[in-house]
């Protein structure tokens, strides 16, 4: 169990549809990091948060937003879902800004669009 | 543009021999390395990392080669064992940035 909590885990919508994921991170950690598996791909880095503010941006669509909020949970907001989005999504958390790179990552969230 | 690679989707090898798995990366900012497994069902975990002024770093079965010149890494896992069965992915990050980019990951199948 990494300390990071993920929910929901799995997700069926329709396209066209908004969803919204969240993620808690461990306790004590400032940064939230988002990152997207489609299939057959890696792990795709999309945003990053630390201690409430954007700190990095990466392939991120513009109809995906994020926040983190002041307890330093972070949702993920996706919207005008189209099939393509259908992926695997994990939030990761890190204590400072992780410059070595360690990060602890959720079991993620599973978006199917159908 | 991938700038981290693994080009070999997947791997078999037998309990007790050793496991190379290898990547291959792009950008001369890259100046710290890392490994994560994961399991089904699972995020990935770190596993181990290795600066880019070193060219080996040891834990336990795991060892980490840097080769900067052939921009090339490698985990080697002696012995395998069945529970390293697992997906592991090659990651990479100036540490300036603190962003990670993945390679696609090598699924490892270690058979009794």
């Amino acid at each position: 169990d990494s300390g990071v909590t993920q929910t929901p885990k799995h997700l069926i919508t329709a396209t066209g549809q908004r969803v919204t994921l969240r993620c808690s991170p461990r306790s004590g950690d400032l940064s939230v990091y988002w990152y997207q598996q489609s299939l057959d791909q890696g792990l795709q880095f999309l945003i990053q948060y630390y201690n409430g503010e954007e700190r990095a941006k990466g392939n991120i669509l513009e109809r995906f937003s994020a926040q983190q909020f002041p307890d330093l949970h972070s949702e993920l907001n996706l919207s005008s879902l189209e099939l393509g989005d259908s992926a695997l999504y994990f939030c990761a958390s890190s204590v400072g800004l992780a410059e070595t790179g360690e990060l602890f990552f959720g079991e993620g969230s599973r978006l199917t669009v159908l | 543009d991938q700038q981290v690679k693994q080009n070999s989707p997947s791997l078999s090898v037998q309990e007790g021999r050793i496991s190379i798995l290898n990547c291959d990366y792009t950008n001369s900012m890259f100046d710290y390395f890392l490994w994560y497994k994961k399991y089904p069902a699972e995020g990935p975990t770190f596993l181990i990392s290795i600066s880019s002024i070193k060219d080996k770093n040891e834990d336990g079965r795991f060892t980490v080669f840097l080769n900067k010149s052939a921009k090339h890494l490698s985990l080697h896992i002696v012995p395998s064992q069945p529970g390293d069965s697992a997906v592991y992915f090659c990651a990479a990050t100036n540490s300036g940035y603190s962003t990670l980019t993945f390679g696609k990951g090598t699924m490892l199948l270690v058979s009794p």
